[in-house]
């Protein structure tokens, strides 16, 4: 199976410190792809980082891949507890021209005010 | 600008009970459609992924059906529903870009 695996399960940090999670997967990829999703809501995309790249940022979000290791971590610098969320990897297998994402189980994180 | 809509929000059904959940996309053509199912604090299991109008392809056998009539519109299905087929399901679509858009799910119990 592609499927990423996160870790750790749950995570519980308070306001403005910062929340490391950490993806691991199986295969090959071409990219892996971070998202998020808030209680009973559908997933929002957050980052996606090609297998070319090691790092990449998008405003407190902070992406490494190390392909070697077939792992990624996403960093949340300074957070929020608006950031309370699950997070998923997901990682891209490419047939008959969908772009078909595997998603790992996810990290629940809480940030407590 | 593109939204997907998904319905409805929750569902409550008998064991072998017919389903039908309904996903259509605007502001797009052409999308790749998808039909996630994820367990209770789990992950997301790919179910079904279709690239144009009548062309479906299945990841996991199951109790599942799913057509896509018109370009935008994905329909997930079952003739009779198990227990096993509670969960939240989640439709989403992607373009030339890589990335998923999801709608925002819907819970089904079957009781």
């Amino acid at each position: 199976s592609q499927q990423g695996e996160e870790d750790p399960q749950a995570l519980s940090i308070q306001e403005g410190e910062n929340a490391t999670m950490n993806c691991s997967y199986k295969t090959s990829i071409n990219n892996l792809q971070w998202y998020r999703q808030n209680s009973g809501r559908g997933l929002v995309h957050l980052i996606l980082i090609r297998s070319n790249e090691r790092e990449k940022h998008s405003g407190r979000l902070r992406v490494t891949l190390d392909t070697s290791k077939k792992s990624s971590s996403l960093l949340i610098t300074a957070s929020r507890a608006a950031d309370t969320a699950s997070y998923f990897c997901a990682t891209v297998a490419y047939k008959t021209g969908a772009n078909n994402l595997f998603f790992g189980t996810g990290t629940r994180l809480t940030v407590i005010p | 600008s593109q939204t997907i809509h998904q319905w409805p929000a929750t569902l409550v059904q008998p064991v072998g009970s017919p389903l039908s959940l309904e996903c259509t996309v605007e502001g797009t053509s052409n999308p790749n459609l998808y039909w996630y199912r994820q367990a209770a604090g789990r992950g997301l299991q790919l179910l079904f992924y279709s690239i144009g109008i009548d062309q479906i392809s299945s990841e996991v056998p199951q109790n599942l059906s799913a057509s896509r009539p018109q370009d935008r519109q994905f329909i997930l299905s079952s003739k009779k529903l198990l227990l096993s087929d509670s969960g939240f399901y989640l439709c989403a679509w992607s373009g030339t870009a890589e990335k998923l858009f999801f709608g925002s799910g819907t819970q089904l119990s079957v009781l």
